[in-house]
């Protein structure tokens, strides 16, 4: 059974604060993503990454990085947090499938609800 | 520019009746059609998918079904259940990636 976590659930930060999500999962899926889900606009992609050490950005990329230190970890940083990244964050993996990447479904965590004051 | 959409908001339906969700999108590159769940609180789980040179894929209570001339894609639930109240998305790619571009999602509401 696929299992991706995240670090909180909610957490509360200031503007301007420096903001580490973290994300785990424990299926050695290649791929790996961070979305966000606001009202109205669904989820929208901020960056994936297909390996160790490799990122790619993904629709909204603004205000945000990544690091991929390690397979199972893949961690979202806002450098310096704003009250419009208040928001819930999904983080989700998958496998990379070499012959059929039709067949690709993402796992996805419970969330994390930010909010930035 | 969304290019997976889900023009319906919200959708109420009675228990055992059908539900019908609907799905546009405009990028003629995406072969591969997903349908994921989300309840309140929860990551979203994924529910059924077609691939573009099917018409139809059915599981259990959940069908969906693809018009790629129209590129319109619907879900169709049935018979509904209570348990069934979450937001849906539909989601598209390429096939050349495993990047996913999601609608916008339709909460469905079952009631007794």
């Amino acid at each position: 059974d696929v299992k991706v976590t995240q670090s909180s659930r909610y957490l509360v930060k200031r503007t301007g604060e420096k903001v580490f999500l973290e994300c785990v999962q424990d299926m050695d899926h290649e791929n790996m993503f961070w979305y966000r889900q606001d009202p109205g606009l669904g989820l929208r992609l901020i960056y994936f990454s297909y390996d160790v050490k490799m990122k790619e950005k993904g629709d909204i990329p603004e205000g945000y990085s990544v690091s991929r230190e390690k397979k199972e970890r893949f961690s979202l940083i806002l450098e310096s947090a704003s009250t419009n990244q208040t928001s819930m964050y999904l983080c989700a993996s998958s496998r990379l499938l070499a012959a059929d990447f039709n067949t690709d479904t993402q796992y996805f965590g419970p969330g994390t609800r930010l909010t930035v004051l | 520019d969304q290019q997976v959409k889900q023009n319906s908001p919200s959708l109420s339906v009675q228990e055992g009746r059908i539900s019908i969700l609907n799905c546009d999108y405009t990028n003629s590159m995406f072969d591969y059609f997903l349908w994921y769940k989300k309840y309140p609180a929860e990551g979203p789980t994924f529910l059924i998918s077609i691939s573009s040179i099917k018409d139809k894929n059915e599981d259990g209570r959940f069908t969906v079904f693809l018009n790629k001339s129209a590129k319109h894609l619907s879900l169709h639930i049935v018979p509904s259940q209570p348990g069934d109240s979450a937001v849906y998305f539909c989601a598209a790619n390429t096939g050349t990636a495993s990047k996913l571009t999601f609608g916008t999602g339709t909460r469905l509401q079952v009631t007794l």
